[in-house]
């Protein structure tokens, strides 16, 4: 069976420091995969995609960056963080070209400070 | 371009109740549409999807939820909440006539239920 492994589930840093969140998918290949940011416990804003290693799509221009060195690792970075850069990230995965739902990690709660 | 509107921040029934979650969605083509709960600090847990087919799809815990193209809607139903059904609500799509395979989810504002003993 596929797993989505996220961490880590909690992070305080200060605001200037690097940022490096890592997703890791296991038991499918080639999988669709998403990080999303929910801030204040609402809703939810799709911040990167990718359909394969190296390919990434940016949805919002923000501080952030996305990289899928592997197939099924997919990781998000900051160079320097902003206090706004708070809340809570969630990865998530869809097997490639199928119509079904996507697969949700139990996320990351980043606060900057 | 697709988009969901969930009308309603927050929703308060009495456990033993029956439950309405509500949904509309605009695409430009056929929808894809998606059911999540968020328990707090938790990542979304999905409950049930229509692709095609019947209209009234089931899914996890003893939701429902009906599809109905008139009106562009996907309400999420519950016969009978429990207090452990207190969570939030997601409602997503995503459009079948997208050509490229990013399976972009477009997601809802989300629904705070609150069932009461």
């Amino acid at each position: 069976s596929q797993t989505i492994h996220q961490w880590p589930a909690t992070l305080v840093q200060p605001v200037g420091s690097p940022l490096s969140l890592e997703c890791t998918v296991e038991g499918t290949s080639n999988p669709n995969l998403y990080w999303y940011r929910q801030a204040a416990g609402r809703g939810l804003q799709l911040l990167f995609y990718s359909v394969g290693i190296g390919q990434i799509s940016s949805e919002v221009p923000q501080n952030l960056s996305a990289s899928r060195p592997q197939d099924r690792q997919f990781i998000l970075s900051s160079k320097k963080l902003l206090l706004s850069d708070s809340g809570f990230y969630l990865c998530a995965w869809k097997p490639g070209r199928e119509d079904t739902e996507a697969f949700f990690g139990q996320g990351t709660r980043l606060t900057v400070v | 371009a697709q988009s969901v509107a969930q009308p309603e921040d927050q929703v308060n029934v009495a456990e033993g109740n029956p439950l309405t979650v509500k949904c509309t969605y605009s695409v430009s083509g056929n929808p894809y549409l998606f059911w999540y709960v968020q328990y707090p600090n938790r990542g979304l847990q999905f409950l049930l999807k229509y692709i095609t087919g019947d209209n009234l799809v089931k899914g996890s815990y003893g939701f429902e939820a009906e599809f109905n193209k008139s009106q562009t809607s996907f309400h999420l139903k519950k016969p009978s909440a429990l207090v452990s059904d207190s969570a939030l609500y997601f409602c997503a799509v995503r459009d079948a006539m997208t050509t490229d395979s990013w399976g972009k989810f477009q997601f809802g504002a989300g629904t705070q239920v609150v069932v009461t003993p």
